[in-house]
This record gives C-alpha cells, structure tokens and sequence, in this order.
C-alpha cells in the first residue's frame, strides 16, 4: 500500500515547455487535489477532483490543466511553464467518509 | 483578512516543555480542522483532526477548539527535538482545505 506517489521528483524545465506531473493513490479515494506550495505563501489549491470524469479549478489554476485518468491517477499539466510556476507540488486524496487529506511527497520544479 | 491565520514563528521552545500552535478561521460556517506537520524539503503529514468543541488528545498532542471565537490550537506536551517542524492548520470549506501559512516549531535541546 503505497498511499499517494507522484512522479518525478524534481525537474527543470525552460520557459515555454510543457511538461506533466503524475499523481497516483491506491487507496480508492473519490477526491484528489493538486497543490502548490512557495514560500511565505502555504499551500494552494490549484485543481481538484471530486470523482472520476469531474474536475474543478482551485484557488490558483491558470497556467494549468488536469485529467483525472481514472480513479486511481489524476494528472496536472503545464502546456507553457513560466519562471512563476516554480514551485513544489503536491498532490494529495481525500478519505470518503471524512475530510481528511493525504499528500503526496512533492514534485520541485523549477523553470528557468 | 486570511482565511486561516497562524503566526509564522519561528516559535522557538526548550525540550520538554509545551509547545502551543494557534489558529484562526474566518469562515463561521467551518466544521472540520486539521493540524499537518511538515518536516523541511517533506510533504504535509496528518497528525490531528477534530470537529467538535472541546479537546482531542492523542498521545502528546491536544487538539483545541473553539467555534464561538474561530480558533482552533494545537499543545504538543513533553516537545521532543524531534516535533521540530512547520505546522499547518487547514480548515475545511465544501469539501477543500483551506491552509494557514504554518508555524514553524524549534524545540532546542
């Protein structure tokens, strides 16, 4: 049982690259959430999904989209990354029953 | 006015002692709270939830909540070198969580 795993764990990327981040959970969660977190800042949401096929914006999702693949995997992509995009990301699932929240362990990016 | 506000610290306490972690929401409406501890250059971790007024123990963490006032804290007794960390409060508002911008915690031996 490996909870939330996101791939990669870091990367660099150019101005104007596109790139995507993947977010898987083996706990059979319905919602999935993608954050960022910079410094000063805490963590914000980007996009979330509330079940498979539905997805909705966040706090902060322009630059971004998402697919939710399927139950298990929920995708955030980055068509033209912008020095303003480097960040941490984190991808987390949320227990059914509750609100309680699981995170990944972070993707750093950094654009240049 | 932040959603969530937590006083960025460093709070700075000697081994041994209690450690106190505020929280203030503005959302009345609020009905779950949670308290992530978040290691440097690791992801958030889970350690408290509490939805009713009152106190929620478990082990050396109490959670406290107060809904008249929007505040929601967090003791952490016996503080181990080891608790050294940011603590985030997050607020559930219709199925998000809304994050404060942590507390960072330095038990000193």
């Amino acid at each position: 049982n490996a909870g939330v795993t996101q791939t990669p764990k870091f990367q660099v990327l150019k101005t104007g690259q596109s790139m995507t981040l993947q977010c898987a959970q083996d706990m059979n969660h319905n919602s999935m959430y993608w954050y960022r977190q910079d410094p000063g800042m805490g963590l914000r949401l980007i996009y979330y999904s509330a079940s498979e096929g539905t997805t909705d914006k966040g706090e902060v999702p322009n630059g971004y989209n998402v697919s939710r693949l399927n139950k298990r995997e929920f995708s955030l992509r980055l068509e033209s990354a912008a020095p303003s995009q480097t960040s941490v990301y984190f991808c987390a699932s949320r227990v059914d029953s509750s609100y309680e929240q699981y995170f990944g362990p972070g993707t750093r990016l950094t654009v240049t | 006015q932040k959603e969530v506000e937590q006083n960025s610290g460093p709070l700075s306490v000697p081994e041994g002692a209690i450690a106190s972690l505020n929280c203030t929401y503005s959302d009345r409406g609020s009905q779950s709270f949670f308290w992530y501890r978040q290691y440097s250059g690791k992801s958030p971790e889970l350690i408290m939830f509490i939805y009713s007024n009152g106190d929620k123990e478990d082990g050396r963490f109490t959670a406290q909540l107060n809904k008249a006032s929007q505040y929601v804290s967090l003791l952490i007794r016996d503080s181990q070198p080891s608790d050294s960390a940011t603590y985030l409060c997050a607020v559930n508002q219709g199925g998000k969580l809304i994050f404060g911008q942590g507390t960072e915690l330095s038990v000193k031996p």
